[in-house]
């Protein structure tokens, strides 16, 4: 089976531009989360989808939005970037039988992430 | 937030050594998971360890598991350079449910030859 794909690989935008960023999980997966990592907070979640809805989300403004298609592919959106949101955005994806609460915390395959610089 | 915390921050050994790392944890968990990351790129999942189980082997790697002092350890044995890499620990939940994974500062490894 193919990986989780993410495109694009590198992004260079500026200060209040806009980006999305696509993942497209393993073929079956019907869960995709999304992470940033900097070097000053480590790993940290920013939300999961399950069957295009939003299952859970991490503490992140409003500014960061995503969304999931009926074909499992996510994508997040980032409106008028900041500075700090220079990250590597990761994607990973689950086989994940659904459910809203307790979820067991599943293994998750990560994509190659995405580097986001913002000048 | 950060769920765990990981120890040492770095490891430096040589070939043929094992290297163990420490991860701490604050809440109850149903699950520990470790994944390796190579210079920035993806994580790549190695073991997960459910809160039933005391320790798990998967080759080369050894994972113990104390849920009484929230902490789970993973040694590498017989090191080799392509195991240099950031390891971090991740448990489940933090609220919300679901597939949301919490991470440990992560511990950098350097192998050398």
């Amino acid at each position: 089976k193919a990986g989780v794909t993410q495109t694009p690989r590198y992004l260079i935008k500026t200060r209040g531009q806009q980006v999305t960023l696509s993942c497209s999980p393993i073929s079956g997966h019907r869960s995709v989360s999304w992470y940033q990592q900097t070097p000053g907070q480590g790993l940290q979640f920013l939300f999961e989808y399950f069957s295009e809805t939003q299952r859970n989300k991490g503490n992140f403004p409003g500014r960061f939005s995503g969304r999931q298609f009926s074909n499992s592919r996510s994508e997040m959106n980032v409106s008028t970037l900041e500075l700090g949101d220079s990250a590597l955005y990761l994607c990973a994806s689950s086989y994940s039988t659904g459910g809203n609460a307790g979820g067991p915390g599943e293994t998750q395959y990560f994509g190659p992430g995405t580097r986001l610089l913002v000048l | 937030s950060q769920q765990g915390e990981e120890d040492p921050q770095a490891l430096s050994i040589q070939e043929g050594e094992n290297a163990t790392m420490n991860c701490s944890y604050k809440t109850s968990i149903n699950n520990l998971q470790w994944y390796r990351q190579n210079s920035g790129r993806g994580l790549v999942h190695l073991i997960l360890i459910r809160s039933n189980e005391r320790e798990k082997h998967s080759g080369r790697l050894r994972v113990t598991l104390d849920t009484s002092k929230k902490s789970s350890s993973l040694l590498i044995t017989a090191s080799r350079a392509a195991d240099t890499a950031s390891y971090f620990c991740a448990t489940p939940g933090g609220g919300g449910g679901g597939n949301k994974l919490t991470f440990g500062t992560g511990t950098q490894l350097k192998v050398e030859l």
